[in-house]
């Protein structure tokens, strides 16, 4: 079975422009989430999906959005780009909310 | 005060060695608590859980004092294999299972 899989892998991106970073879920898994995870840092919490809904934001301004499909792949939108957007954008799906979650292999972002 | 606080290291140390990280987390109506291994460049992947009784795989031991809101891992028998960063993670109440990571504790073992 294929895993968490990401698009693209790596991004070069020029300030002010918009992103779109691109997850398919473990097949049967419901629940997508979004991390951002700056170097040196640990990863931190952008948005968790299940069933189609929001089910969790955390502290990131309005510049990014997300959301999942009905084959419950997501996309985590970010606009106006600024350089500390750069970092690695990880998605990690569930089969159900509480349980264990696997990561993607992320995407890295810069923006110059 | 961090959410998840974690000595970042690095923790150099010979192989058969045993080494400890701890972490501290601030909500202590924290529901669940889990160690994850990051090799460089690399995802994340869950080493284990934590329970409050505390749990053992093989040569990694995990400890969790809700009292003092401290979680530990310990490794016994460092293999080179185990140089990665270890983030203490937290899922806190009514987080919608969201996670809270700790920055991490790089550990490099050394032949």
């Amino acid at each position: 079975d294929a895993g968490v899989t990401q698009s693209p892998t790596h991004l070069i991106k020029t300030r002010g422009q918009h992103v779109t970073l691109r997850c398919s879920p473990i097949s049967g898994h419901k629940s997508v989430s979004w991390y951002q995870q700056v170097l040196g840092q640990g990863p931190q919490f952008i948005f968790q999906y299940y069933e189609k809904e929001e089910r969790g934001r955390g502290n990131f301004p309005d510049r990014f959005s997300a959301r999942q499909f009905p084959n419950y792949s997501s996309e985590l939108n970010v606009n106006a780009l600024l350089l500390g957007d750069s970092a690695l954008y990880l998605c990690a799906s569930r089969d159900r909310l509480n349980t264990e979650a696997f990561f993607g292999q992320g995407t890295r972002l810069t923006v110059v | 005060r961090k959410e998840v606080e974690q000595d970042p290291g690095p923790f150099n140390v010979p192989e058969g060695a045993t080494v400890a990280f701890n972490c501290t987390y601030s909500n202590s109506a924290s529901q669940s608590f889990f160690w994850y291994r990051q090799d460089c460049r690399k995802e994340p992947k869950l080493l284990m859980s934590v329970y409050s009784s505390g749990n053992e795989d093989g040569r990694f031991t995990a400890q969790l004092n809700r009292a003092s809101q401290y979680i530990s891992l310990l490794i016994r028998d460092s293999k080179l294999s185990d140089s990665a960063t270890y983030l203490c993670v937290v899922r806190p109440p009514n987080s919608g299972y969201a996670l809270n990571f700790g920055k991490g504790t790089s550990l490099l073992v050394t032949p």
